[in-house]
């Protein structure tokens, strides 16, 4: 069964210091993808993986950074965070053969 | 149905009774669409999936309806129960090379006894 994991599941942090958000899995899927979550806003894509070195923007990728240095982590790093970026944020993944996502529990973050 | 906008959508349904929660998706070339479930606290799971080249799929007490020419979608629950209380939302394929998701913001099913 496939199975992503995001840690910190909440986290409460203060304005400027930075923070990481990990997500893991353990399919060897090549893709993985970012999304934060807004009340009547839906599912927005903040980053994409396509595979180990190879990321892209999705569609609010500003005041984020990713990296892919192995096909298992995908990070979400945010160098300087602020309050507009208290959220819920999921970590997704997708194999070559699939085309739905399967997403991780989440990780709540408040920004003061 | 679905909007975009600060206020999520309610369907209160009574237990036992069929629901049906609509959505409308953007692009007239996405092929394929996927229905997710959201409860409180946790991730988005999979529901049942459509391709574009079908109008209608059945799955255990689930029903996804498709009309490409209003680019409409539905969900119907059959025999709604108190475990589909939940966040339902729909999501399009768009017709890229990689199958980039786009969701809908989601409307909020409440079973009542």
């Amino acid at each position: 069964e496939a199975q992503v994991t995001q840690n910190p599941r909440y986290l409460i942090t203060v304005t400027g210091k930075k923070l990481t958000v990990t997500c893991s899995q353990n399919m060897n899927h090549e893709y993985m993808s970012w999304y934060r979550q807004d009340p009547g806003l839906g599912l927005r894509q903040i980053y994409y993986s396509m595979n180990v070195e190879v990321t892209d923007k999705g569609d609010v990728p500003e005041g984020y950074k990713v990296s892919r240095k192995e096909k298992r982590n995908f990070p979400l790093i945010l160098e300087s965070p602020s309050p507009n970026q208290t959220s819920l944020y999921f970590c997704a993944i997708r194999d070559r053969a699939s085309l739905g996502y399967t997403f991780g529990s989440g990780t709540r973050l408040t920004v003061v | 149905g679905e909007s975009v906008g600060l206020h999520l959508p309610t369907l209160s349904v009574q237990e036992g009774d069929n629901s049906i929660i609509n959505c409308a998706y953007s692009n007239s070339a996405s092929d394929y669409f996927i229905w997710y479930k959201q409860e409180s606290g946790k991730g988005p799971q999979f529901i049942i999936d459509i391709r574009s080249n079908m109008d209608k799929r059945q799955g255990q007490r689930v029903t996804v309806l498709l009309n490409k020419t209003v680019k409409h979608l539905s969900l119907q629950i059959a025999a709604t129960q108190p475990g589909d209380s939940a966040v339902y939302f729909c999501a399009e394929k768009l017709p890229d090379s990689w199958g980039k998701l786009q969701f809908g913001a989601g409307t909020q099913v409440v079973v009542t006894p």
